[in-house]
């Protein structure tokens, strides 16, 4: 299997469960980002994780925590969310972190908060 | 800072006529920029990329964008709509987050329709 994969890909939660975003590479890249897409919103970047290393949380809510276990695999931890964050959550991964080669998506977990 | 914004959040064509979606961007440097688009219930795909080696870039699908630093802008063209290219297109541009990373933030979309 290529490119980037997000499981699962759509996902309903109540505000005290405890859930998890999944994205796996198989492109060989070294970085990794998640990105929030809410409705009549731009796109937002959360989390940038360089070789394995988390470089940049974007004033992130703390109920969202991020792991990244090896260059391969990125998750995003869900705990006490607010309806508010209810969106497409994405998951994109580049080659090198510092050059500008553009990122490539998976196609993204849609996430509802009830 | 580095910035990008694309003017107009819907543009409406027929089949068959020019497509001209308007990217403007902000940047201290030579920016790097880009165009992507997102069909219903997918992630992300990349149509085309500017990186300075040439002012006009063809991408995928007979997209093409001309970067003009005189007027700060990166606008996406198609001579002739088709009805597969409906969907939301989103101008990006690659910014220095640090020492060891970059980052790409996004324009705020614009949904393209067309009709037949």
């Amino acid at each position: 299997e290529t490119g980037v994969t997000q499981t699962p890909r759509h996902l309903v939660m109540g505000m005290t469960n405890k859930k998890s975003l999944k994205c796996e590479q198989h492109l060989g890249h070294n970085a990794m980002y998640w990105y929030k897409q809410s409705a009549k919103k731009p796109l937002e970047l959360m989390f940038v994780y360089s070789l394995e290393e988390r470089v940049e949380n974007n004033s992130v809510p703390s109920r969202f925590s991020p792991e990244c276990p090896n260059s391969s695999h990125l998750f995003l931890h869900l705990h006490t969310l607010q309806p508010e964050d209810s969106a497409l959550y994405l998951c994109a991964s580049s080659q090198d972190p510092r050059q500008s080669y553009g990122y490539t998506f998976g196609s993204g977990t849609r996430l509802t908060v009830v | 800072a580095q910035s990008v914004t694309q003017l107009g959040s819907h543009v409406s064509v027929s089949e068959g006529a020019l497509v001209l979606l308007r990217c403007n961007y902000s940047s201290s440097v030579p920016p790097y920029l880009f165009w992507y688009v997102q069909y219903p219930n997918q992630g992300l795909q990349l149509l085309l990329k500017y990186t300075s080696a040439a002012t006009l870039v063809k991408g995928i699908n007979g997209f093409e964008a001309e970067f003009k630093k005189s007027e700060t802008s990166f606008h996406l063209t198609k001579p002739s709509a088709h009805m597969s290219d409906a969907a939301e297109y989103f101008c990006a541009v690659f910014m220095r987050g640090g020492t060891s990373y970059g980052k790409l933030t996004f324009g705020q979309g614009t949904i393209l329709t067309v009709h037949p």
